[in-house]
């Protein structure tokens, strides 16, 4: 069970430059969630995924914000044109629907995103 | 508009005693509730869930108890142990797992 990883684990980088996370899930689960988290606040909703189709999409996803999720494995998340106040752990979450405990959700350890 | 609220942002608790961490939310259409536990440099780790068909759940040293018509919800440790030291999350869905609400946490420390 190797659960779910993120890469890279951190990034800095310089307002107005973009940036793509990779996410790779529990190899099974076909559910796969963004989440975005500050200082002080839990995570917060940023879009999932069902297979490969995107099927919510949050007010606080931008249209600066991408997420792709291609072959319904691994989910990427780009941001384009970086602003200060996209600085946060971007968290990814990954489930397995059919099952009784579907709710449940595995998190990845995050990227932390510094934007200067 | 915070829809699901922790209002203590901290806890402490001496080991071998009993830790409670609440939980309110807002939405009445949040019908699964989860907690998560959170170390640092860690991503949150699913501790315990309860359904709104339920008032109750047990997993061992945790117990969740939920008070729908107050809209509330409760953790307990029991007895509570330093590894228990960690930021503990409330969140809430739908149930059709679409839309996660998490809390803003609540940090516990549990001093041997």
């Amino acid at each position: 069970d190797t659960g779910v990883s993120q890469d890279p684990r951190h990034k800095i980088t310089k307002r107005g430059q973009n940036v793509t996370f990779r996410c790779d899930p529990i190899s099974e689960h076909n559910r796969l969630y963004w989440y975005r988290q500050t200082l002080g606040q839990g995570p917060e909703f940023l879009t999932y995924f069902q297979n490969e189709a995107q099927l919510e999409k949050s007010r606080l996803l931008s249209d600066r914000f991408s997420a792709e999720r291609p072959k319904g494995s691994f989910s990427t998340l780009e941001i384009q044109r970086t602003e200060q106040g996209d600085s946060a752990m971007y968290l990814c979450a990954s489930s397995l629907i059919g099952l009784a405990n579907y709710n449940e959700q595995f998190f990845g350890p995050g990227t932390r995103l510094t934007v200067l | 508009d915070q829809q699901v609220k922790q209002n203590s942002p901290s806890l402490s608790v001496q080991e071998g005693r009993i830790s409670i961490l609440n939980c309110d939310y807002t939405n009445s259409m949040f019908d699964y509730f989860l907690w998560y536990k959170k170390y640092p440099a860690e991503g949150p780790t699913f501790l315990i869930s309860i359904s709104s068909i339920k008032d109750k759940n047990e997993d061992g040293r945790f117990t969740v108890f939920l008070n729908k018509s107050a809209k509330h919800l409760s953790l307990h440790i029991v007895p509570s142990q330093p590894g228990d030291s960690a930021v503990y999350f409330c969140a809430a869905t739908d149930n059709y797992g679409q839309n996660f609400v998490f809390g803003p946490g609540t940090r516990l420390s549990v001093l041997p």
